[in-house]
């Protein structure tokens, strides 16, 4: 199976502490995004890339929040100092240029963050 | 600005029942409209989408969903349910640009 994959799917941390996220999109997927999701929300929007650039940020992506994507192909998140507040999924999801508006996204499994 | 929502947390419906799951979207443009379900512990799997032309679009799993501008709603409907179908519902509009705006998701129970 060649989907999105994330890892870890699972990560408790102090407050305090960073923690940083991978993601490996669909391989031929030039667009990648990442997503929070609190518990009985559903996702919201944080980031996406087209190859290494990365073209919009939310509001919601604070200063302690960074994301790369240094060759185009997979991606990280990295959260710096956490707080309790950032205790989330984190979903990325990827897609193929060309679609425009019409591209279908393909999520991950998320990584589930607990901050103590 | 830009919202969904799902004004119901969660529904209950007998295995093999109809189900209907309601979604009411605010965009000024034209809305490209995504039904999407979670399982626990999972991703999200899309289930369909609609962009332009018919406003009745079927999916995967038996699903279908039914768009009217005139009520900027974008319902999801199965005329039977599955035990299996059991899960977290998420209805979505894409924006202008790449952003993918989610509702709140309804949470579906299916009893035996």
């Amino acid at each position: 199976d060649t989907g999105v994959s994330q890892n870890p799917r699972h990560k408790i941390t102090k407050r305090g502490q960073n923690v940083t996220f991978r993601c490996d999109p669909i391989s031929e997927h030039n667009r990648l995004y990442w997503y929070r999701q609190t518990l009985g929300q559903g996702p919201e929007f944080l980031t996406y890339f087209q190859n290494e650039a990365q073209l919009e940020k939310s509001r919601l992506l604070s200063d302690r929040f960074s994301a790369e994507r240094p060759k185009g192909s997979f991606s990280t998140l990295e959260i710096q100092r956490t707080e309790q507040g950032d205790s989330a999924m984190y979903l990325c999801a990827s897609s193929l240029a060309g679609g425009g508006r019409q591209e279908t996204q393909y999520f991950g499994p998320g990584t589930r963050l607990l901050v103590l | 600005a830009q919202s969904v929502t799902q004004p119901d947390i969660h529904i209950t419906v007998s295995e093999g029942a109809s189900l209907e799951l309601r979604c009411n979207y605010s965009y000024g443009a034209t809305p490209y409209l995504f039904w999407y379900v979670q399982s626990p512990g999972q991703g999200l799997q899309l289930l369909l989408k609609y962009f332009s032309g018919d406003t009745l679009v079927q999916g995967i799993k038996g699903f279908e969903a039914e768009f009217k501008r005139s009520q900027s709603s974008f319902n999801l409907r199965k005329p039977s349910v599955h035990w299996s179908d059991a899960a977290e519902y998420f209805c979505a509009v894409r924006t202008g640009g790449f952003k993918t705006i989610f509702g709140a998701g309804t949470r579906l129970f299916v009893k035996a």
